[in-house]
């Protein structure tokens, strides 16, 4: 079986100031990582992937996030953020032969002008 | 924007009555998804598909019930609707298995049970 926590509901944050938003999984087997996006009143867009190959990943708008095997983690994070990354987001697992995506509950991030 | 649509939108229906929802999709992914979203719960597989007529249950599939008749269309049916049905239903699509590929979602359908 697969999980995912996500240990904060809410985070608010003064713009311009660096945020991160956490994310633990736990998995038998090898795991894929990602980390999506919900902007208010959307669907969900998928941020950033972990799959395999450097444990550093980016995403175009200034996210990233580290795979760390022995803490089981995949932070999200942000050194700036800006107003328009006010949204909600998922942190989600899939395991290597599990074509099912499990998600955690959702960090909804708030950005304090 | 990957090409799928959920209708309706925005549904209130009492309880008891059955109510099925559509996605539809216009990329011819071979995988669908039905999850529901509900506060602190994030969201929940409902039901997938893997093919026409191939179909599997997700973790929170009972009152709920699918079919894919065609590539394109994967309808879920609440045979008798309930109050704790009342959620955002979203629509996903995948081309290969959503364990190392990205899931494309749509603009979800919100069902009200009263």
């Amino acid at each position: 079986a697969q999980s995912v926590t996500q240990l904060d509901s809410q985070v608010p944050v003064f713009e311009e100031a660096p945020v991160e938003l956490r994310c633990n999984y736990s998995s038998s087997v090898s795991v894929y990582l990602f980390w999506y996006v919900q902007y208010p009143n959307q669907g969900l867009q998928l941020l950033l992937k972990y799959l395999s190959g450097s444990t550093l990943v980016e995403s175009i708008n200034g996210f990233e996030a580290e795979f760390n095997k022995s803490q089981t983690s995949f932070h999200l994070r942000k050194p700036s953020v800006h107003i328009s990354d006010t949204a909600e987001y998922f942190c989600a697992v899939s395991s290597f032969g599990n074509e099912k995506l499990t998600f955690g509950t959702g960090t909804r991030l708030t950005i304090i002008p | 924007d990957a090409g799928i649509t959920q209708s309706p939108r925005h549904k209130v229906t009492e309880t008891g009555t059955p109510v099925t929802l559509r996605c539809h999709q216009t990329e011819n992914h071979r995988y669908m998804y039905w999850y529901r979203q509900d506060p602190g719960h994030g969201l929940r597989l409902i039901h997938y598909s893997y093919g026409v007529k191939d179909t599997d249950k997700g973790e929170v599939s009972d009152g709920y019930s699918v079919s894919r008749s065609k590539t394109e269309d994967f309808l879920l049916t609440l045979e008798s609707a309930t109050s704790s049905q009342t959620s955002v239903y979203f629509c996903a699509i995948s081309e290969r298995r959503s364990s190392n590929t990205e899931a494309f979602f749509g603009q979800g359908t919100r069902l009200t049970v009263v």
